[in-house]
């Protein structure tokens, strides 16, 4: 079975522009979460999905949004970058998500704003 | 104060050694997760306890709902166990509540 994967695995972008990044769970998982990882915050929650619902979401700003298709797969964007954003995206899918399941994470987008 | 506290931050062990890494919480949470990222990114679930203890070959992770503390255990411990430990709670919300990790070196 394919793990979680998600693309691209690197990006540059400039301050201003917008950004969107992929995660694709594992075949037969609903939920998508999504977390952002920086050497001074460590790992934050950022939103999580199940069945094209965001269910819940973490304290980040509205230039952070995201979205869940049919066939589970995510997708997170963030608009009008700032140089704050530089971080580890990650995404994890699990089951259902519900009940407190394990979670599979994927390797995550390293994003680089300059 | 962060809503789950992890210690130490840092820890160096020599080969063989037992180690144990410690998780308090302050939040109220369903269950407490232990997380394994080695350098590159990647992250890898270990454990997800709500009572009691699990073990998985040398790990061994327990937790004590009453006093909200939760310990990851590494027996005979080896170089490739050298990672980052994160714990994290989650709730019924589906919050999850992130530890600054537990940055592990065991040398040969």
């Amino acid at each position: 079975k394919a793990g979680v994967t998600q693309t691209p695995r690197y990006l540059i972008k400039t301050r201003g522009q917008q950004v969107t990044l992929s995660c694709s769970p594992i075949s037969g998982h609903r939920s998508v979460s999504w977390y952002q990882q920086t050497p001074g915050q460590g790992l934050q929650f950022l939103f999580e999905y199940f069945s094209e619902t965001q269910r819940n979401k973490g304290n980040f700003p509205g230039r952070f949004s995201g979205r869940q298709f049919s066939n589970s797969r995510s997708e997170m964007n963030v608009s009008t970058l700032e140089l704050g954003d530089s971080a580890l995206y990650l995404c994890a899918s699990s089951i259902n998500r519900g009940t407190n399941e394990k979670l599979f994470f994927g390797s995550g987008t390293q994003l680089s704003v300059l | 104060k962060n809503e789950v506290e992890q210690s130490p931050q840092n820890l160096t062990a020599q080969e063989g050694e037992f180690i144990t890494i410690n998780c308090s919480y302050s939040v109220g949470i369903s269950a407490l997760h232990w997380l394994q990222q080695h350098p590159g990114g990647g992250i890898v679930s270990l454990f997800m306890l709500s009572s009691g203890k699990k073990k998985h070959g040398r790990l061994i992770a327990t937790i004590n709902i009453q006093e909200k503390h939760s310990s990851l255990h590494i027996t005979a411990s080896h170089p490739r166990d050298s990672a980052v430990y994160i714990c994290a709670g989650s709730n019924t919300g589906n919050q999850f509540y992130f530890g600054t990790g537990t940055s592990l070196t065991v040398i040969p």
